[in-house]
């Protein structure tokens, strides 16, 4: 167990519709990443927040957003959900931004019908 | 951006076998190379790293070797036994990046009693 918790398990969804995927890192670790893993796109960078602010973004959607609350969890927002967004969505955390050591969760599976 | 290349995509060996997995990586200033171990439905776990100013590391079975010149690590997994099963990823990860970690595509690796 990593220490990193991730809600839901499991989201079965429609095409069209705006889920939420929701994180809690490490006690401790400020900086929070999501990662996408798919069959054909193999795990990728999506976005980086740290201590409430974005650092950094990758191969992010205009569709998906993110925020990390005072509280340091964070919530990955995904609108417009077409059938290529089934995928599953990883978060990790570390204790700073620039400290490499990434901690994932269990991930999140979404399906998208 | 930064490319990881990894090899071979799966990996059969029979228990007390070494099993060998290699990785390029393509950004020069990446200085950071994390190995994960991911099991069927969990999140990847992080097993053992190098950093680019180490040539080698080991922990117990597990050692990785990197060649910042030719800039390739590897993971070296001795005595492998059946629970060693599992995908592992290779990472990296440095400044251009901003410290996200970037995969590559995994290698099934399937340890035969």
């Amino acid at each position: 167990d990593s220490g990193v918790t991730q809600t839901p398990k499991h989201l079965i969804t429609a095409t069209g519709q705006r889920v939420t995927l929701r994180c809690s890192p490490r006690s401790g670790d400020l900086s929070v990443y999501w990662y996408q893993q798919s069959l054909d796109q193999g795990l990728q960078f999506l976005i980086q927040y740290y201590n409430g602010e974005e650092r950094a973004k990758g191969n992010i959607l205009e569709r998906f957003s993110a925020q990390q609350f005072p509280d340091l969890h964070s919530e990955l927002n995904l609108s417009s959900l077409e059938l290529g967004d089934s995928a599953l969505y990883f978060c990790a955390s570390s204790v700073a931004p620039d400290s490499y050591e990434q901690y994932f969760g269990p991930g999140t599976r979404l399906t998208v019908t | 951006g930064e490319n990881v290349e990894q090899h071979p995509s799966t990996l059969s060996v029979q228990e007390g076998d070494s099993a060998v997995i290699k990785c390029t990586y393509s950004d020069s200033a990446s200085n950071y190379f994390p190995w994960y171990k991911q099991e069927l439905g969990k999140g990847p776990q992080l097993i053992i790293d190098i950093r680019s100013n180490v040539g080698e590391k080991k922990d117990q079975r597990i050692a990785v070797t990197l060649n910042k010149t030719a800039k390739h690590f590897s993971l070296h997994i001795t005595e492998t036994q059946p629970e060693d099963s599992a995908v592992y990823f290779c990472a990296a990860s440095g400044p251009n990046s901003g410290y996200a970690l970037n995969f590559g595509k995994g290698t099934s690796l399937l340890v035969t009693p």
